[in-house]
């Protein structure tokens, strides 16, 4: 079973800021089958990414997946308030399986 | 617009079985190209996907719950479902139900609101 790490597990940053998010998977992932969620407090994960890079519909395009093989990035350009949540990268190989998630809270 | 609501006993019992309905509406389970899946949520843990059924009544299972998880479909309601037995603490969750593309590009969307299942006595 393809094991899913992601790093940091906490970021701190300011609305407007930059964010970057890790994911790293213990064998190589089809980029095909790497998505990427947003779970605000209460809510239910929102799909962001799917196919490590195409936005899924109604995603706004400060919103960005990239990477390949082993190694994949989600980068939010300019935080907005509501992107203050926990994010999970998810692979799928013969099932899906999740990262642990990041946590991205406000400095 | 899809959209899917999770429904079924909020407090289960332990050696009793857990049983959900997810029900899907703005989308026909019986000739949607999607399967349909659970996913769970520990209090304050990540996520664990359960597994998926299509419309014709394949499945497919997380093999650390397959011994114990079973998931059908009911397409005169539009609804799937799903049942695990057996149940300890371990499985108090919020449980989700979701639309799974297994085509080209793997994905789960959207997810519906979620409900909380305490097993408790």
């Amino acid at each position: 079973e393809i094991v899913l790490t992601q790093s940091p597990g906490t970021l701190s940053l300011s609305p407007g800021e930059r964010a970057t998010l890790s994911c790293r998977a213990s064998q190589s992932v089809s980029t095909s089958y790497l998505a990427w969620y947003r779970q605000r407090p209460g809510q239910a994960p929102r799909l962001l990414i799917y196919g490590a890079s195409s936005r899924a519909s109604g995603i706004p395009d400060r919103f960005s997946g990239s990477g390949s093989g082993t190694d994949f990035t989600l980068t939010i350009s300019r935080l907005e308030p509501e992107d203050f949540a926990v994010y999970y990268c998810q692979q799928y190989g013969s099932s899906f399986t999740f990262g642990p998630g990041t946590k991205v809270d406000i400095k | 617009q899809v959209q899917l609501q999770e429904s079924g006993p909020g407090l289960v019992k332990p050696s009793e079985t857990l049983s959900l309905t997810c029900t899907v509406s703005g989308d026909s389970i019986s000739i949607s190209p999607y399967y349909w899946g659970w996913i769970r949520q520990p209090p304050g843990k990540g996520l664990e996907w359960i597994g998926s059924v299509y419309y014709s009544g394949w499945t497919s299972y997380n093999s650390s719950l397959k011994s114990r998880v079973t998931i059908s479909v009911d397409t005169s309601k539009n609804q799937f479902s799903l049942k695990v037995s057996s149940v300890t603490a371990a499985d108090t969750a919020v449980y989700y139900c979701a639309r799974v593309s297994y085509g080209a590009k793997r994905w789960l969307d959207p997810w519906g609101q979620g409900t909380l299942v305490t097993v408790s006595s």
